[in-house]
């Protein structure tokens, strides 16, 4: 079965400062990997999806996800944060081989930004 | 272009009660999923609908159910609600059926069983 592991429940950065989110998948083919964002009391927005056309994917609101098969990872980064990225983050993995519309989530991330 | 809507946000029920959720996807997509996030267990796949028919079902008891009509809005089902059932209920909505198809979520439907 397919899954991901977000490691880290809870990352804080400075204002200004790199953030980095980062997943691992676990899959016997190739996967179709997303990123959600999270607001309180909110739904789930995507930023990004990667479904094997190119392994640096970019996304909404600075973000962009690199596709390492080799160390099965997919790390959401953000070159500086800003306040309203403060949220929680989702990964989660479809499975290519029949598994239809459903996806997968980790464990979500806490993501807190400081001045 | 309205987004996915749910009704109703915010829901109070007693065990033992049942309780219907609806979703209205994005027009023109005609799959919906349901998903259910708690602290404890995260967001988890409750089914998915396609053409008024389920396509893909989770791990959950038989005490939850859904359906889709024919203008691929979708309702759930909680018969004799427990306790555990109180989570955030969200509703997603593609154009297609197929892996890596983008869901499109709505805010969801926070239920509280009493």
């Amino acid at each position: 079965a397919q899954s991901v592991t977000q490691l880290g429940s809870h990352v804080s950065v400075s204002e200004g400062a790199l953030v980095l989110l980062r997943c691992n998948y676990s899959s016997s083919v190739p996967p179709y990997l997303f990123w959600y964002v999270q607001y309180p009391n909110q739904g789930l927005q995507l930023l990004l999806k990667y479904t094997s056309a190119a392994t640096l994917v970019k996304g909404i609101n600075g973000f962009e996800a690199e596709f390492k098969k080799s160390e099965t990872s997919f790390h959401l980064t953000k070159p500086s944060a800003h306040m309203s990225d403060a949220a929680e983050y989702f990964c989660a993995v479809s499975d290519p081989a029949g598994g239809g519309n459903k996806l997968t989530f980790g464990t979500g991330t806490q993501l807190k930004v400081e001045l | 272009k309205a987004g996915v809507t749910q009704t109703p946000r915010y829901l109070i029920k007693t065990r033992g009660q049942q309780v219907t959720l609806s979703c209205s996807p994005i027009s023109g997509h005609r799959s919906v999923s349901w998903y259910q996030q708690t602290p404890g267990q995260g967001l988890q796949f409750l089914f998915e609908y396609f053409s008024e028919t389920q396509r893909n079902k989770g791990n959950f008891p038989g005490r939850f159910s859904g359906r889709q009509f024919s203008n691929s809005r979708s309702e759930m089902n909680v018969s004799t609600l427990e306790l555990g059932d109180s989570a955030l209920y969200l509703c997603a909505s593609s154009t297609r059926q197929g892996a890596g198809t983008e869901a499109f979520f709505g805010q969801g439907t926070r239920l509280t069983v009493v």
